[in-house]
């Protein structure tokens, strides 16, 4: 099976704009999560979207939303861009695995000027 | 809200040593996981632990879970080159009925010089 996808890999925006990052899962998992990674908060969880309704959500504010579509594939968007969204973001797709274990996309990495 | 606190923050070993990573929380672990990540990628799953005293190896690495669920060590023998990274333990949020929601520690940066 292919690996969760995320794209694009690398962004570059400038404060105010927004950005649409999308995320394909795993063929088979209807869970996808986002985190957020950089280097001062470390890894943070935003939310998680289980088929189609959002399940889970972290301390972020509204201007960092998602959705999922009936294929699961999942998208997050941020609004009104600054300066300290710079970071990583990742998602992680999760079906009923032994461990429950979530698997990883290898991040899109988002920059703001 | 639950933290964890990974130490050391950064290691640095030779080639052949071994090493232990800890990952300590402020509240009782109900799933607790290891990831290793490379420098700017995404994660890859290494363990999970989720009973007291549990302990859990693949190749040259054991993840184990004290008795009263609030610590969990990562030990590498005979460390290699291909094991540096970053490595970040997770904890599953309680009474969410789900693993993905998890919530990472500080990290720890593993050097392993030649």
């Amino acid at each position: 099976k292919a690996g969760v996808t995320q794209t694009p890999r690398y962004l570059i925006k400038t404060r105010g704009q927004q950005v649409t990052l999308s995320c394909s899962p795993i063929s088979g998992h209807r869970s996808v999560s986002w985190y957020q990674q950089t280097p001062g908060q470390g890894l943070q969880f935003l939310f998680e979207y289980f088929s189609e309704t959002q399940r889970n959500k972290g301390n972020f504010p509204g201007r960092f939303s998602g959705r999922q579509f009936s294929n699961s594939r999942s998208e997050m968007n941020v609004s009104t861009l600054e300066l300290g969204d710079s970071a990583l973001y990742l998602c992680a797709s999760r079906d009923r695995g032994p461990y429950n274990e979530q698997f990883f996309g290898p991040g899109t990495r988002l920059t703001v000027l | 809200s639950q933290e964890l606190e990974q130490s050391p923050q950064s290691l640095i070993v030779q080639e052949g040593k071994n090493l232990t990573i800890n990952c300590t929380s402020s509240k009782t672990l109900y799933g607790l996981y290891w990831y290793k990540q490379k420098y700017g990628e995404g994660l890859i799953f290494l363990m999970m632990l989720q009973k007291g005293g549990e302990e859990k190896s693949h190749e040259k690495i054991t993840a184990k879970l004290d008795e009263k669920k609030q610590q969990s060590s990562l030990h590498i023998t005979a460390s290699q080159p291909s094991h540096a990274g970053i490595y970040l333990c997770g904890a599953d949020a309680p009474n969410t009925g789900t693993a993905s929601k998890l919530t990472f520690g500080t990290g720890t940066r593993l050097q392993v010089t030649l």
